[in-house]
């Protein structure tokens, strides 16, 4: 069974542009959690999605937003990129009457 | 914020077991206790959880005490491969909107 896919593995933006991020939850999987975790750094809860609504979120500014489609695949975007955007984003799936998070590899983000 | 705390880090000489402690004295009576660990730059990986009873899989046993305020993950006879950082998180397990937090973790290094 495939786990939780991330594309693209690497990115490099320039300050200012948009960058987005997407997460192939395992099949079955309804709920997909974002999650940003800068160089050397916890991981900072961003975003939660189930069934194709926002659930919860982290505190992170406006420009970080996203969506989840009905394949329950999910999309992070993040506009006007500052340099300490930075850092591995990682993506993780469950089922939603369960507490199991399954995480993907992550996609690292340069912010030049 | 976090509702756990942990040690920063400790060390586990090869083949011994590895005892990681993690507080969690406010805890609610319907959240469970889940660890997870995270490998160097790669995504953070599900080890176990338990309510109240002692949990063991193939991976590791965890211990609860009685009054659910603290629990300990056990690596019966750690090796190499299991030098990573070790997050103690405890959530409602059935329908809920609340935020998975992950705390800062131990940073296991297990020592040839």
């Amino acid at each position: 069974e495939a786990g939780v896919t991330q594309s693209p593995t690497h990115l490099i933006k320039t300050r200012g542009q948009q960058a987005t991020l997407r997460c192939s939850p395992i099949s079955g999987h309804t709920s997909v959690y974002w999650y940003q975790q800068a160089l050397g750094l916890g991981l900072q809860f961003l975003l939660w999605y189930d069934e194709g609504e926002e659930r919860n979120r982290g505190n992170f500014p406006p420009r970080f937003s996203g969506r989840q489609f009905p394949n329950y695949s999910s999309e992070l975007n993040v506009n006007a990129l500052e340099l300490e955007d930075s850092a591995l984003y990682l993506c993780a799936s469950s089922l939603m009457n369960t507490g199991e998070l399954f995480f993907g590899e992550g996609s690292r983000l340069t912010v030049l | 914020d976090a509702k756990t705390t942990q040690p920063t880090s400790m060390d586990c000489a090869e083949g011994r077991a590895a005892n990681l402690p993690c507080n969690h004295s406010t805890i609610s009576g319907n959240e469970y206790v889940y660890w997870y660990r995270q490998i160097h730059s790669q995504g953070p990986q599900y080890i176990i959880h338990g309510l109240k009873n002692n949990e063991t899989n193939e991976m590791a046993s965890l211990i609860i005490t009685e009054d659910r305020k603290s629990s300990t993950l056990i690596l019966p006879h750690a090796t190499l491969r299991d030098t990573a950082v070790y997050y103690c998180i405890v959530r409602v397990r059935k329908t809920s909107y609340d935020k998975v937090i992950f705390g800062p973790g131990t940073s296991l290094s297990v020592i040839p």
